[in-house]
């Protein structure tokens, strides 16, 4: 199984920061990459597909890159409705994995 | 618009069989390039992939839980299912089925998601 590492695992922020987090693949995953926002008691949302495009409907704050087995997920300016957990996700390869999360909370 | 909603007894006895529907509304379920999946999430815990089931039947399963699990669809119903034997505790999760793209090259991810129900495992 390809294993997906995030770190941090939680970070605190204010309103207005840069915030980027980072997930490792345990091997090359191309561009399989995915991003999803999970907020308390609620299901996830994906944010990016493809290392880098946009989901539709989703605010251009937010942005993806990296290929191979390393990916950043970057929000540009944190806003108050930002703060919840983000999980990558590989879908490279079945059987398909996420990382553990990394929980964004407001400083 | 395309809604999800998951469906099935919020308790099973240790060792029985976990059985949910995914009812979807808002398009068929037997269009092409999707298939329809279901995740898991322990209590305080990450995400876990399952497995995902095509409108002809084809299906992908996690290995570690390949023994134990069965999907299928009912296209008929617009629904898929989901079928997991010999439960435990372990098992005890929110149970959230999503639609499942995947277009090769340009990207392989789940974008429309139930709201997911929680299914305890405990006599």
């Amino acid at each position: 199984d390809i294993e997906m590492t995030q770190s941090p695992s939680s970070l605190s922020a204010s309103v207005g920061d840069r915030v980027t987090i980072t997930c490792r693949a345990s091997q090359s995953i191309s561009i399989y990459l995915n991003w999803y926002q999970q907020k308390p008691g609620k299901a996830p949302q994906l944010l990016i597909y493809a290392a880098s495009t946009l989901q539709s409907g989703v605010p251009s704050r937010f942005s993806g890159s990296g290929y191979g087995a390393e990916f950043t997920l970057t929000l540009s300016s944190l806003q108050p409705e930002d703060f919840a957990t983000y999980y990558c996700q590989q879908s490279y390869r079945t059987p398909l994995t996420f990382g553990g999360g990394t929980k964004v909370e407001i400083k | 618009q395309l809604q999800l909603q998951e469906s099935g007894p919020g308790l099973v006895r240790p060792s029985e069989t976990l059985s949910l529907t995914c009812t979807v509304s808002g398009a068929s379920i037997s269009r092409s390039n999707y298939y329809w999946g279901w995740i898991r999430q322990p209590p305080g815990k990450g995400l876990e992939w399952i497995g995902s089931v095509y409108y002809t039947g084809t299906t992908n399963y996690d290995p570690s839980l390949k023994s134990r699990v069965s999907l299928f669809v009912e296209t008929s119903k617009n629904q898929f299912s989901l079928n997991l034997s010999s439960v435990t505790a372990a098992d005890t999760a929110v149970y959230y089925c999503a639609r499942h793209f995947r277009n090769g090259s340009s990207g392989d991810g789940f974008d429309i998601w139930g709201q997911g129900t929680m299914v305890t495992v405990s006599s």
